[in-house]
């Protein structure tokens, strides 16, 4: 049973591009979780998704980050217009149920020039 | 908000002594408490704990949990190099975001 997938493990973007970080989660799990790890700091907690829908975001910043869990396919968060305080590792996770352990990707480490 | 406060933030120890990581929080509706193992990729899963006084041990591991006094502890014995990573605690708040709140982490390092 693979693991919690993340591609690209590293990404490299220029100011004011786009990134698209992908996620396919544990195989039977339908709960993706995204957090984001910066230098010094802990995990901190974006979004939780189901298969097509959105459960909360309420960790994800107002602008610029959007995140989807379509029917078919990984999970992608995009982060438009991207900034150097974007630079940081992107961890997804899934459960089996909509609660207790998660499992984490690999994670993406997103620099921004 | 709720808060995940982890001690000490570093440790450095020799191969073979114990050590006891500490996690305190504060959480609105408390659901679990969760351990996780990172070297340098994805934090690794060690334990789920819900309820006082049951430790939950895996081999020279264990943790414990005091839901009167809000904190709980990860034991290592008889330490090995493999054992260096971050130490990670998160709670999961059972009435709100379905997000765990984590720690800053502790990062142990074993020298041989």
């Amino acid at each position: 049973n693979a693991g919690v997938m993340q591609n690209p493990r590293h990404l490299v973007r220029r100011r004011g591009q786009e990134a698209r970080l992908r996620c396919s989660p544990m195989k039977g799990h339908s709960h993706v979780y995204w957090y984001r790890q910066l230098p010094e700091e802990g995990l901190k907690f974006m979004v939780y998704l189901q298969k097509e829908n959105i459960i909360d975001e309420s960790g994800m910043p107002k602008e610029r980050f959007s995140a989807e869990f379509p029917k078919e396919g990984p999970s992608i968060l995009r982060i438009q217009q991207v900034v150097r305080g974007d630079s940081a590792a992107y961890f997804c996770a899934s459960s089996p149920q909509g609660q207790g352990e998660q499992y984490f990707g690999p994670g993406t480490r997103l620099t921004v020039t | 908000e709720d808060k995940v406060v982890q001690s000490p933030l570093s440790l450095v120890v020799h191969e073979g002594d114990t050590v006891t990581l500490n996690c305190s929080y504060e959480v609105t509706n408390f659901r679990s408490l969760l351990w996780y193992k990172q070297e340098k990729k994805a934090p690794t899963f060690l334990f789920m704990l819900t309820s006082s006084g049951i430790e939950k041990k895996s081999g020279r591991l264990s943790s414990i949990l005091d839901k009167k006094e809000l904190f709980s502890i990860l034991n290592i014995t008889a330490t090995q190099t493999g054992d260096s990573a971050i130490y990670l605690c998160a709670v999961e708040n059972g009435g709100g975001a379905d997000g765990l709140t984590f720690g800053k982490g502790t990062h142990l390092i074993i020298q041989p």
